[in-house]
């Protein structure tokens, strides 16, 4: 067990349709990283916020958008949701994202599934 | 743009039968290449970090070499609750953003 939570575990709905992922990071970690994981695909890169605010940003929809708040747990809202857009999503968080000797630490997933 | 290529992509081993996974890299100065392993549906466990050439690190049956252009992760005598997808990733210098490869997904047969 990493220490990082992830709600829900599983997650079905329509096209169209909008959701939020909710990440809580590690107890005393100030970073949390989204990633997306499709079938056969590697860990994609979608976004990274430090202590509330934005970090750095990877290959996020417009559709998609995040946000971390005071208590550091983090949301990832997906919106206008298509079929392709079905995959695993991943929370990791890290002790701060700044030092190069931080190590990501991830959760469980959400699995989402857009029927 | 940094680029993560695993190899190979499946690898299925009988039970002690020793092999190693390799990782090659092309990444803008290197400040870290980190292993994980994944099993299915679930998210990656960190196993080691290698900062810089020459580095080694080793847990149980696994050991983690790194060169300037890749690193490998020897597995010595597994068993089969060693099978599960081996994940790379690369951080490059000043920037936080880690690039993952596709990994290689190890069966151990008993």
């Amino acid at each position: 067990d990493s220490g990082v939570t992830q709600t829900p575990k599983h997650l079905i709905t329509a096209t169209g349709q909008r959701v939020t992922l909710r990440c809580s990071p590690r107890s005393g970690d100030l970073s949390v990283y989204w990633y997306q994981q499709s079938l056969d695909q590697g860990l994609q890169f979608l976004i990274q916020y430090y202590n509330g605010e934005e970090r750095a940003k990877g290959n996020i929809l417009e559709r998609f958008s995040a946000q971390q708040f005071p208590d550091l747990h983090s949301e990832l809202n997906l919106s206008s949701l298509e079929l392709g857009d079905s995959a695993l999503y991943f929370c990791a968080s890290s002790v701060t994202g700044q030092v190069s000797t931080d190590t990501q630490y991830f959760g469980p997933g959400t699995r989402l599934t857009v029927l | 743009e940094d680029q993560v290529t695993q190899s190979p992509e499946a690898l299925r081993l009988q039970e002690g039968e020793s092999s190693s996974l390799n990782c090659s890299y092309t990444v803008s100065g290197l400040r870290g290449l980190f292993w994980y392993r994944q099993d299915p549906g679930k998210g990656p466990e960190f196993l080691f970090t290698l900062y810089s050439a020459g580095e080694e690190k080793e847990k149980e049956r696994l050991k983690a070499t790194l060169t300037k252009k890749e690193s490998f992760l020897h597995i010595t005598a597994p068993k089969p609750e060693d099978s599960a997808t081996y994940l790379c990733a690369v951080r490059p210098g000043g920037y936080q953003k880690v690039t993952f490869g596709i990994g290689t997904k190890l069966q151990v047969i008993p």
